[in-house]
């Protein structure tokens, strides 16, 4: 069964600071990965999708990459802003299947 | 638009009732998805439907009953819930099998009373 973690559970950092979220699963047979914010009682607001074939994709002040052979995945912020304060989830897409199995989350919170 | 809609955003019901959910997507998605998310737990896949077709049902109770009636449309039908299945209920959608990237709804919160 595939399991996806992340590390870690909660981070707290003050505005400004450059920081990583780690993500690591199980299977090989992730096919693609996906990094996700969600706030408070909302939906999942896709941030970033690494595609089997990639090893990283970038966007804005985020940038993700993949390494399927370590079975491992990190996002990072750059220069952060108390507006990046959410739940940050990684779930990986199974290879067969629509199926997307997803890790506990990172709860971050920046400080102003 | 990278918009799936999802309505009520809100809803309390008793354990007799009977209620629906809707989602709602525009983007010519052809996989939609039922997830459920408990307080401070990540989502769990309860239902995915591919081209109109239940494709994976992950052993959910007969209470809940999906339905997919045209490619744009994917309705929860709810029936004799029970407390626990309080939950948030989120759809997504993506393109179809193999380009996969999700997009998911803002949920329906769900209190069963």
């Amino acid at each position: 069964k595939q399991e996806v973690t992340q590390i870690p559970a909660a981070l707290s950092v003050p505005e400004g600071e450059n920081l990583v979220l780690n993500c690591s699963f199980t299977d090989s047979a992730i096919y693609n990965l996906q990094w996700f914010r969600q706030d408070p009682g909302k939906g999942l607001t896709s941030l970033l999708l690494i595609q089997s074939s990639q090893r990283e994709q970038t966007s804005g002040r985020l940038n993700a990459s993949l390494d399927k052979s370590s079975g491992r995945s990190t996002l990072y912020i750059a220069a952060s802003q108390p507006g990046d304060s959410a739940t940050y989830l990684c779930a990986g897409h199974m290879e067969y299947g629509n199926k997307l199995v997803f890790g506990a989350g990172t709860i971050l919170r920046v400080k102003s | 638009d990278t918009e799936v809609t999802q309505t009520p955003k809100h809803l309390v019901m008793g354990m007799t009732n009977k209620k629906s959910l809707k989602c709602e997507q525009h983007m010519g998605h052809r996989a939609m998805y039922w997830y459920k998310q408990k307080a401070k737990k990540p989502p769990e896949l309860m239902f995915v439907y591919s081209y109109e077709k239940l494709s994976i049902n992950e052993s959910v109770p007969s209470r809940f009953s999906p339905e997919c009636p045209n490619s744009s449309l994917l309705n929860l039908h709810l029936h004799a819930l029970q407390p626990e299945d309080s939950a948030l209920y989120l759809c997504a959608s993506s393109q179809g099998r193999w380009v996969t990237e999700a997009f998911f709804g803002q949920g329906t919160r769900l209190t069963v009373v």
